[in-house]
């Protein structure tokens, strides 16, 4: 199965910086990497996700680059607000047989302070 | 559409007690699975289902069953509940796009909150 980890485990910035979370994974035949944002009380949701056949995708202030030879993926959140603060995931996965049963990172807790 | 929904929000049981954990989608998703979320350990995989009448077990199965007799309900069971078992419980389904695209995105029920005393 594939191993994942997800590092820092907590992020502290104040409002206006920039935060990265990396994660890495060990299947190789991984070829998609989402990232999902939990709000407090709230189930995880789909911020942002890449292909294997792309090396980085945009949207607004957040960003993910992909490194496949090192097997990571990372999460970039410019300008951070205080609305940034909360729970964020990463889940690496290689569809096909795989499909329905994601392995998670284990988290990073991100505060931002105003 | 309601999406995923996950009923009861929050429920408070005593060791050995049963009970079931509800959960509906109204995506017509094949795929449907049940986690868990503890302080520090992500969110892991307890069962899984592929499709009405197929289920298959993940990561932390013990203690657990699960059914699928509809595409639109998975049913979460808890036979004789355990303090070890007060989490947060998620529910999430996905489907497969068509063509090759593989694109596993899970979309989340709001949680049930379970304490086992």
């Amino acid at each position: 199965g594939e191993n994942v980890e997800q590092h820092p485990s907590t992020l502290s910035v104040q409002e206006g910086d920039s935060a990265v979370i990396k994660c890495t994974y060990s299947d190789s035949a991984s070829n998609y990497f989402p990232w999902y944002k939990q709000e407090l009380g709230k189930g995880p949701q789909l911020i942002i996700d890449i292909r294997s056949n792309v090396g980085e995708k945009k949207d607004q202030r957040i960003a993910v680059t992909l490194n496949k030879t090192a097997k990571h993926f990372s999460l970039h959140i410019t300008e951070t607000q205080p609305e940034d603060s909360a729970v964020y995931f990463c889940a690496p996965n290689a569809g096909g047989t795989s499909y329905g049963k994601l392995t998670f990172g284990q988290g990073t807790i991100l505060t931002v302070h105003p | 559409n309601a999406g995923v929904t996950q009923t009861p929000k929050f429920q408070v049981l005593k060791t050995g007690q049963s009970m079931t954990l509800q959960c509906a989608q109204d995506m017509n998703h094949e795929y449907m699975s049940w986690y868990r979320q503890d302080p520090g350990m992500g969110l892991r995989l307890i069962h899984y289902s592929v499709g009405a009448g197929i289920t298959d077990q993940g990561e932390v199965p013990n203690g657990y069953n699960v059914s699928r007799s509809t595409t639109e309900d998975f049913p979460l069971r808890l036979l004789s509940a355990a303090p070890s078992q007060t989490s947060v419980y998620f529910c999430a389904s996905s489907y497969l796009p068509p063509g090759t695209a593989s694109t596993d995105t899970q979309y989340f029920g709001p949680g049930t909150r379970l304490t086992v005393l």
